[in-house]
């Protein structure tokens, strides 16, 4: 059964990068793409871009761009979340999410999600 | 890319119906069949109810239906029940291959 566990949370000052990792198995890692959804407390959803794990090509929303690098290793079947620069406002639960369909007739939903990993950005 | 506008909450009784809508733009909503619809129970992840604007995915229930006209995609919950409390979400893909999710609508039955 298709299965993503996420790293445990985190406690970040201002101004540090946070780390997260999602491993993946269940399935073939490198024919789904994967994206990465936020979401702060109290608030709603936020896509924060997506990466195709057969050549590792990223798509970040613009609001990320410069902030963002997500990365994985297909040796082990994961993938990585990294966000610089941290502020309050980045103060969310991070899910990776994957995107159903193979990528060749990507589905444009996503069919299962990580259990989530909290972030606390605070001094 | 701003968020689809979503009702912040809605309300109904058991049994009765009630429908949530997504305004976007002729950029998201109104370009691509690829509207989805996502119900979250508090503190769980998300879950898929409806993509492509109105399909089902296998295992949800067929109370749960989806449609859209122009800019705007609306989720319908038929014979509520106690179970379909939740905060609910569409999604839509844009056309700056990007995506972007409504504000949530909360749905109290009463």
């Amino acid at each position: 059964q298709v299965q993503l566990v996420q790293s445990g949370a985190e406690v970040k000052e201002p101004g540090a990068s946070v780390k997260i990792s999602c491993k993946a198995s269940g399935y073939t890692f490198t024919t789904y793409y994967m994206h990465w959804v936020r979401q702060a407390p109290g608030q709603g959803l936020e896509w924060m871009g997506a990466i195709n794990p057969t050549h590792g090509g990223t798509s970040y929303a613009q609001k990320f761009q410069g902030r963002v690098t997500m990365t994985r290793d297909t040796s082990t079947t994961t993938l990585y979340m990294e966000l610089s620069s941290l502020r309050s406002e980045d103060t969310a639960v991070y899910y990776c999410a994957r995107e159903a369909g193979e990528i060749a007739v990507a589905a444009k939903y996503f069919d299962y999600w990580g259990q989530g990993t909290l972030v606390t950005v605070s001094s | 890319q701003s968020a689809l506008t979503q009702p912040a909450s809605v309300s109904g009784s058991p049994g009765q119906s009630i429908t949530i809508s997504c305004t976007g733009t002729s950029s998201d909503v109104g370009y691509y069949n690829h509207v989805s619809w996502y119900q979250q129970q508090p503190g769980k992840a998300p879950k898929v109810m409806i993509y492509d604007v109105s399909n089902r995915p296998s295992g949800v229930s067929n109370r749960f239906s989806g449609s859209k006209s122009g800019n705007t995609a609306s989720l319908s919950i038929s014979g509520l029940q106690a179970e379909d409390e939740a905060d609910y979400y569409c999604k839509s893909y844009t056309t700056s291959n990007t995506y972007v999710f409504g504000g949530g609508t909360k749905l109290t039955v009463l």
